[in-house]
């Protein structure tokens, strides 16, 4: 199975500050690689997928990057709705695996 | 709007067996897989299964595979979670997602369920 390696496991930030969330994958995926964002009470939300396009409704402060085995979600200028947790999922090959998250927290 | 309502959880006895299911409106459920994706408490992600659109094919992890089984009625526009010989290691809260139409052909969720909890204890 690829294993998806996701750090940091925490970061905390302030609203108007850029961020970064790295995604590695134990071996290439090509640029099959979603990323999704998870709120307390709502269902999970698509955000990015083959590794760069927003999912429609996906603000534009958000971004990624990368391919092979490094990806990155960037989010720039945070709003007060971003402080929530973050999972990468890759989709090359069965088993689809998730990182273990990401908490961005206030600072 | 994209509706996916899970039901069926609740606290069952290791061994024993419960079906969920997953109600689906607002788009057309048989045009797309389905799939089940847990959350053990405190955990990550999991995968559990997909489906295709007429059920004919059917994908597992390892860590499910002969104890679990996906199923679909199209007419119903309903998803279902047939899970038998539970463990400790399977509570978790159980989440329906939609398969994207586009990608790889194990693809990514562009909807997802609010979650069901499943709690397997004596």
């Amino acid at each position: 199975d690829v294993q998806m390696t996701q750090s940091p496991s925490y970061l905390a930030a302030s609203p108007g500050e850029s961020v970064s969330i790295s995604c590695k994958a134990s071996k290439s995926i090509s640029t099959y690689l979603a990323w999704y964002q998870e709120k307390p009470g709502k269902a999970n939300k698509l955000l990015i997928y083959s590794g760069s396009t927003l999912q429609s409704g996906t603000p534009s402060r958000f971004s990624g990057s990368g391919s092979g085995t490094d990806f990155t979600l960037t989010i720039r200028s945070l709003e007060p709705e971003d402080f929530t947790v973050y999972y990468c999922q890759h989709y090359n090959e069965y088993p689809p695996t998730f990182g273990a998250g990401t908490k961005l927290e206030l600072k | 709007e994209v509706q996916l309502v899970e039901s069926g959880g609740g606290l069952v006895q290791p061994g024993r067996s419960l079906k969920l299911s997953c109600a689906a409106s607002g788009f057309t459920f048989s045009n797309y897989y389905m799939a089940w994706v847990r959350q053990a408490p405190k955990k990550g992600l999991e995968w559990v299964a997909t489906i295709s659109t007429s059920g004919s094919r059917t994908y597992y992890p390892d860590s499910v595979k002969g104890r679990f089984t996906i199923s679909r009625d199209n007419a119903k526009s309903s998803l279902y979670l047939q899970m038998n010989s539970l463990k400790s290691e399977d509570t978790a809260t159980y989440y329906c997602a939609r398969r994207t139409n586009y990608g790889s052909y194990v693809g990514f969720f562009d909807y997802w369920g609010q979650g069901v909890m499943v709690t397997v204890s004596s």
